[in-house]
C-alpha cells in the first residue's frame, strides 16, 4: 500500500505570492493532519481536519487555510508569504479521531522555500 | 504554559540502551505521550505510546513515573541506523491546538 503521498516535493515562491499544498492520506484514513517544520525545529501543528471537518488549529495567522475533500485529501493554502514561511510542510494521516492520540503516519513533506 | 522539553543531543555506541527524556509540565491525566523518530528529509515515523506506568514494543520501552511531568523513550542495543531526531509529542488537555511537539534530541550512535 501507497504511504502518505505529498505534492509539490519542492516549491520556490515569492514574498506576497499564494501557495497550495496537496497530500494524499493512506488508504482508508480519514484524518489528515498538517505540520510547520521550520530547520533544526520541531514540527508544529497547524491544521487537522477529519471526516471533511476541521477538528482542531494550531496557532497560526488566518493567512494558513486548508480543506478535506470527499476523498480525504487535503490541501494547504497559504496566502500573502512571508519569508518567515519558509518550512518543511508534513501532513500527516490517521484512521481516526484526535491527532496525538492515534498513531500518525507522515509523508515527505513539501520544501518551501520563499524569496 | 505547556512546554515540552528534551536534551538537545545525546551521544551512544553501538549496541547500548539509550533513554532519551522529555519533560511535559501542566500534562493532564489522560494526555497521552508519542515518541517520533525523523531522518532527514523525512517525515516523522511513529515509535511508541502510552499514558502512564510503562509500555513495551518490539523496538522500544516508554516510561512514564507516577506524578506524569515527564517520560523516557528507552531504546534498547542501538546500531548506527538509529542516528536520528527523536520528538516526543504531547496533546495538552486533549485540545488539538496544544499538540506541541518537543524539542528534539539529536541522537549520534557511534561505531
Amino acid at each position: 500500500d501507497a504511504g502518505v503521498t505529498q505534492s509539490p516535493t519542492h516549491l520556490i515562491k515569492t514574498r506576497g505570492q499564494h501557495v497550495t499544498l496537496r497530500c494524499s492520506p493512506i488508504s482508508g484514513h480519514k484524518s489528515v493532519s498538517w505540520y510547520q517544520q521550520v530547520l533544526g525545529q520541531g514540527p508544529q501543528f497547524i491544521f487537522q481536519y477529519y471526516e471533511k471537518e476541521e477538528r482542531g488549529r494550531g496557532n497560526f495567522p488566518d493567512r494558513f487555510s486548508a480543506r478535506q475533500f470527499p476523498n480525504y485529501s487535503s490541501e494547504l493554502n497559504v496566502n500573502a508569504l512571508l519569508l518567515g514561511d519558509s518550512a518543511l510542510y508534513l501532513c500527516a494521516s490517521a484512521t481516526r479521531g484526535l491527532a496525538g492520540y492515534n498513531e500518525q503516519f507522515f509523508g515527505p513533506g513539501t520544501r518551501l522555500t520563499v524569496l | 504554559l505547556a512546554k515540552t522539553t528534551q536534551p538537545i543531543s545525546m551521544d551512544s555506541y553501538e549496541g547500548q540502551e539509550v533513554n532519551i527524556t522529555c519533560s511535559h509540565n501542566n500534562i493532564a491525566t489522560n494526555d497521552y505521550i508519542t515518541w517520533y523518530q525523523q531522518f532527514p528529509s523525512q517525515g516523522p515515523r511513529f515509535i511508541i505510546q502510552g499514558y502512564k506506568t510503562k509500555v513495551t514494543n518490539e523496538v522500544a520501552s516508554l516510561f512514564i513515573p507516577a506524578d506524569r511531568k515527564s517520560s523516557t523513550l528507552s531504546l534498547p542495543r542501538v546500531s548506527l541506523s538509529d542516528t536520528a531526531v527523536y520528538y516526543c509529542l504531547v496533546v495538552y488537555g486533549g485540545a488539538t491546538n496544544k499538540l506541541i511537539f518537543g524539542t528534539g534530541t539529536l541522537l549520534a550512535v557511534q561505531p
